[in-house]
């Protein structure tokens, strides 16, 4: 299993929104509704952010937001805070066997 | 609220095991899938297994024939054994819940491995 594919940088100025993307397969990204998101700031551990393509887990503000479209999974965060700025990681399952693989992360910036 | 605490020694030696236990605190651990992933300094995350309360496992097939995850239902603690470690396995090795999305994750814990 390969890692899934995202961009290594994304920024974008306070207000504005953003879209990471997170390219994978027919047999992750494609073929499961089970593509989660996690942000990640320096030091921290990863924070569980979207989870089965596109659903919010309580307490994350609805700015943001998950879709997917064939082998592509998205992130788009909205009216970006400076408090969004950190590493943001993708996964999903892998293969008839469930395993699992991550995004190779992309940093995101806030002018 | 849930809390995962991993705990294990922080050096170990090329070609000896690595052992880190994960004590889940504020529920059971009973009804869940629990899991270690790891992260090399300044690189991304990399799954390692994940294991069902019940004692059903999954394995990363690229670290498969060296890792072993168990759990102890009676000590709410899950843990990983990973054998003839190298350089390239120093990380932040996590602990977290669930098996995909991960919902509650430990601090994390750096793990060093030099002679």
């Amino acid at each position: 299993q390969s890692a899934l594919t995202q961009p290594p940088s994304a920024s974008g100025s306070p207000g504005q929104s953003v879209t990471i993307s997170c390219t994978g397969t027919s047999s992750d990204v494609g073929g499961y509704n089970y593509v989660s998101w996690y942000q990640q700031h320096p030091g921290k551990a990863p924070k569980f952010m979207i989870y089965e393509v596109s659903k919010r887990p309580s307490g994350v503000p609805d700015r943001f937001s998950g879709s997917r479209s064939g082998n592509t999974a998205s992130l788009t965060v909205s009216g970006l805070q400076a408090e969004d700025e950190a590493d943001y990681y993708c996964s999903s399952y892998a293969g008839s066997n469930n395993h699992v693989v991550f995004g190779g992360g992309t940093k995101l910036t806030v002018l | 609220q849930v809390q995962l605490q991993e705990s294990g020694p922080g050096l170990v030696k090329p070609s000896e095991t690595l052992s880190l236990t994960c004590t889940v605190s504020g529920g059971s651990i009973s009804s869940y899938y629990w899991s270690w992933i790891r992260q090399p300094p300044g690189k991304g995350l990399e799954w390692i297994a994940y294991i069902s309360y019940s004692g059903s496992a999954n394995y990363n097939p690229s670290l498969k024939s060296r890792v072993t995850i168990s759990v102890d239902t009676s000590k709410n603690q899950f843990s990983l054994k990973l054998n003839s470690v190298t350089a390239a396995d120093t990380a932040v090795y996590y602990c977290a819940r669930g098996d995909n999305p991960f919902d509650y994750w430990g601090q994390g814990t750096l793990v060093t491995v030099s002679s």
